[in-house]
């Protein structure tokens, strides 16, 4: 069965520092989607992807926030300058049209912010 | 905008019993959807069942269905039998047309042997 997949599954940067999230969203979908979830908090909303723009994005997704899909598979979110408050489980998540289908989450990437 | 609200932080059940989890939103539109994501310890997103809003029948995915109250905005996940391994966080979530899943807080669940 297709699945969303996500690297590195963990990673830890300093502050200051820049990281790259990857997600490779399932073949046929269209619609990509980053949230993330701090430590024991609820899942919120980052942005929305679609045709190769953004879509739609929460307060959250700041300056120090881009995203880009690189060529035909892979979905990137970067953090330019990350401050402690980045660390979190970022989750990728896609589907096949907006607001009709369901999400399909990838297994995450845990960032940890030194 | 839409709300999603889940009262119990926690719940525990025992193992082949039968648990309800609780879940009530606020939205003024009349399509949408509903979604019951499992959480568990490798904490990966897991979707367990889902429900359109224009649907009057309950959705079920095996040992899980839903009590789908539309009047009431209230949208309650029900385990049968419940297992070892269905001990996790359970996240509510909403989706409206052209808008983000908006999920609630959560509630950890534990099976007692």
């Amino acid at each position: 069965e297709p699945e969303v997949t996500q690297t590195p599954s963990h990673q830890v940067t300093q502050m200051g520092q820049e990281v790259i999230l990857r997600c490779v969203p399932i073949s046929n979908h269209l619609y990509f989607y980053w949230y993330r979830q701090i430590l024991g908090q609820k899942v919120e909303f980052l942005v929305s992807f679609y045709n190769n723009e953004i879509s739609e994005k929460s307060e959250i997704f700041d300056d120090q926030f881009s995203v880009e899909r690189p060529d035909g598979s892979n979905f990137t979110l970067k953090i330019r300058s990350t401050k402690l408050e980045d660390s979190a489980m970022y989750f990728c998540a896609s589907s096949k049209r907006h607001g009709e289908e369901t999400q399909y989450f990838g297994p995450g990437t845990r960032l940890l912010v030194l | 905008a839409q709300t999603v609200t889940q009262s119990q932080p926690e719940m525990s059940v025992q193992e082949a019993e039968t648990v309800t989890l609780s879940c009530t939103y606020d939205t003024s539109e009349s399509d949408y959807y509903l979604f019951w994501y499992k959480q568990p310890p490798s904490r990966q997103m897991i979707l367990v069942i889902r429900q359109e809003a224009y649907k009057q029948q309950n959705a079920t995915e095996n040992r899980f269905s839903v009590n789908f109250q539309k009047a009431a905005k209230s949208f309650s996940l029900k385990i049968s039998d419940s297992q070892l391994g269905d001990a996790a966080m359970y996240f509510c979530a909403y989706e409206r047309g052209n808008t983000p899943l908006v999920f609630g807080k959560g509630t950890r669940l534990s099976v007692i042997a």
